[in-house]
């Protein structure tokens, strides 16, 4: 298995624009996590999905953030409109729901201007 | 709420010493699991070693072990042995019955040759 994937790997955008991070979760996996990491606040769990339904997204920071899981294998963090404070790594993990071990993707590193 | 507290910032070991990692929790909850995971600087997050709460017996992966004091929700990472590629950021997290994993701000370890 290719593990957790996610893509872009680095994204460097202005203020103001739109901003699709994908991640592909391992196969069989029926728990998603979008984490964000910054110097400050360390690691964030911005929202989290079980068999593609959001169950806690208390940690998505504002209306400007917002997160898909259309189907099993794929999801969307959205940030419209993107602000310099947003510059983070965000980091995608799956697992198999209940007991199973919390596998990290290589995470995105996101630089707004 | 559960809260994961890593009091130090930065450790350093010199190669092929041993160096504890130190992790208290806060929690109510009585199920629980545990887990060390490694960051080094290519940001990839690996999972170390995991404690499930219910079990007395410490883990242990070759040179990593924990020392598991549930009464004083105490949750210490001991490297044995340690080589230079063991420096990293080492988080500890916190996984109780709401699912996700919570972290600590992280431990710099930095490994002296």
């Amino acid at each position: 298995d290719a593990g957790v994937i996610q893509s872009p790997r680095h994204e460097v955008t202005e203020m103001g624009q739109e901003v699709t991070l994908r991640c592909k979760p391992i196969s069989g996996h029926n728990s998603l996590f979008w984490y964000r990491q910054t110097m400050m606040r360390g690691l964030e769990l911005l929202i989290y999905f079980n068999n593609n339904v959001p169950i806690d997204d208390s940690g998505m920071p504002e209306d400007r953030f917002s997160a898909k899981m259309p189907n099993a294998s794929f999801s969307t963090l959205k940030i419209q409109p993107s602000e310099p404070r947003d510059s983070a790594v965000y980091f995608c993990a799956s697992r198999l729901m209940d007991r199973g071990l919390l596998l990290f993707g290589p995470g995105t590193r996101l630089t707004v201007l | 709420a559960q809260t994961v507290t890593q009091s130090q910032p930065e450790m350093s070991v010199q190669e092929a010493e041993t160096v504890t990692l130190s992790c208290t929790y806060d929690t109510s909850e009585s199920d629980y699991y545990l887990f060390w995971y490694k960051q080094p600087p290519s940001r990839q997050m690996i999972l170390v070693i995991r404690q499930e709460a219910y079990k007395q017996q410490n883990a242990t992966e070759n040179r990593f072990s924990v020392n598991f004091q549930k009464a004083a929700k105490s949750f210490s990472l001991k490297i044995s042995d340690s080589q230079l590629g063991d420096a990293a950021m080492y988080f500890c997290a916190y996984r109780g019955s709401q699912g996700n994993l919570i972290f600590g701000k992280g431990t710099k370890l930095s490994v002296k040759p």
